[in-house]
């Protein structure tokens, strides 16, 4: 099955810095690549995403990046605010089974950022 | 958190007994999962469902069991709980095929064994 290990497990960066959480998964069939945040108490929420066809996308201060030649892709936070502070999860998903069904999502196991003001 | 809900949200249990966690949603979608989350390891998937009465096993599926007799309802079952079985469950859902829709996680429900 797929494996995806995330780095760093901690990040702090000064507010107002740019964050890089980087993601490498091991299934060379994987598609799909969400990134998740986390609040205290809360489910996790998807803040981005990108498909293998894709290299690079963004959405405001938030971009991430696809090698798939590498399997890995890295998520960008830019110009961070202390409302990003939260634990990031990045994910895949595999191919479908072949009995139709298909597989959930392989999350890394998390980074806590935290933006020191 | 996109109409979903899941009941108890926080539980305390003894070691033996059985346990039934609930998860409810009004968006109509096909798909729905149960994750536990514990420190160190992230999200990992128990049981997904791809329909009503049509499961299947994920990656920590060993102790649990589920069921899905109506679209809006997905049901996660530890038949005789364990002290391993603590921890955050979550549920989430998407409209069709992983990874060509967004899976939404509902609000979690805190188990904890004793």
């Amino acid at each position: 099955g797929e494996n995806v290990e995330q780095h760093p497990s901690t990040l702090s960066v000064q507010e107002g810095d740019s964050a890089v959480i980087k993601c490498t998964y091991s299934d060379s069939a994987s598609n799909y690549f969400p990134w998740y945040k986390q609040e205290l108490g809360k489910g996790p929420q998807l803040i981005i995403d990108i498909r293998s066809n894709v290299g690079e996308k963004k959405d405001q201060r938030i971009a991430v990046t696809l090698n798939k030649t590498a399997k890995h892709f890295s998520l960008h936070i830019t110009e961070t605010q202390p409302e990003d502070s939260a634990v990031y999860f990045c994910a895949a998903l595999g191919g479908l089974r072949a009995g139709g069904g298909a597989d959930g999502l392989t999350f890394g196991k998390g980074t806590h950022l935290i933006i020191q003001p | 958190d996109a109409g979903i809900t899941q009941s108890p949200r926080h539980k305390v249990t003894e070691t033996g007994t059985p346990v039934t966690l609930r998860c409810h949603q009004t968006e109509n979608h096909r798909y729905m999962y149960w994750y536990r989350q514990d420190p160190g390891h992230g999200l990992r998937l128990i049981h997904y469902s791809y329909g009503v009465k049509d499961t299947d096993k994920g990656e920590v599926s060993d102790g649990y069991s589920v069921s899905r007799s109506k679209t809006e309802d997905f049901l996660l079952t530890l038949e005789s709980a364990t002290s391993s079985q603590t921890s955050v469950y979550f549920c989430a859902i998407s409209e069709s095929i992983p990874g060509t829709d967004t899976q939404y996680f509902g609000p979690g429900t805190r188990l904890t064994v004793l």
